[in-house]
């Protein structure tokens, strides 16, 4: 059992170039989420998705595009990368069902944009 | 909107109890989590309260109070491994539960 897996674990961008991020979720989990982390923010959110098809904002939604075209798939896109964007991005599952919000993390991708 | 707050680091001795708070402000509220993270790992799930009171797992305990906006952690017979920072999280009702995150405390275990 995989759970979560994020590809790729890391990757050097220059300014103005673009990248996708894939997330996949082997549990049959509804919602995805997309995270970045900073040093001294904690866990921000990017974009999440609550079902196959569709998508929402988070805190920080500016200069990221999601796709949640099948449900074991979330795609994070960068379309010009900026040095702000150097950071730690986590993706995550969840069930969400009210009962049970436990959410099952990616090992992470380490962005650097220079 | 939605915003938790927790001390940014603690410190305590190896076999001592530590416990760390979290206040938060949502809303719609379902659910408080707390996750823990080693350094250069990913976050992974400790406990979830949706009702007041205290869920105990192992050495962890976890308590949620509705009314104050308040839960903490509290981490017994600490061990040198418990080095990590612990983030709290709010399910919230908005909408969608998605799960917003705190900023996290660092908790540094000594001999």
């Amino acid at each position: 059992n995989a759970g979560v897996t994020q590809t790729p674990k890391f990757r050097v961008l220059k300014t103005g170039q673009s990248m996708t991020l894939l997330c996949a979720q082997d549990m049959n989990h509804e919602y995805m989420y997309w995270y970045r982390q900073d040093p001294g923010m904690g866990l921000r959110l990017i974009h999440y998705s609550v079902g196959e098809g569709t998508t929402a904002k988070g805190e920080v939604p500016d200069g990221y595009n999601v796709s949640r075209l099948k449900k074991q798939n979330f795609l994070l896109g960068l379309e010009s990368a900026a040095p702000s964007q150097t950071s730690v991005y986590f993706c995550a599952s969840s069930t969400g069902r009210t009962q049970n919000t436990e959410a099952f993390f990616g090992q992470g991708t380490r962005l650097t944009v220079v | 909107g939605q915003s938790l707050e927790q001390p940014s680091e603690v410190t305590a001795v190896e076999g001592a109890i530590v416990q760390i708070n979290c206040t938060y402000q949502t809303s719609g509220f379902y659910g408080l989590s707390w996750y823990q993270q080693h350094d250069g790992g990913a976050p992974t799930f400790l406990s979830y309260n949706a009702l007041d009171g205290l869920e105990e797992t192992g050495r962890f305990s976890s308590f949620l109070s509705r009314s104050d906006s308040y839960g903490y952690l509290l981490l017994q017979e600490l061990q040198m491994k418990d080095s990590a920072s612990y983030f709290c999280a709010v399910q919230n009702s908005g909408g969608y539960q998605k799960v917003t995150f705190g900023t996290g405390t660092k908790l540094q275990v000594i001999p």
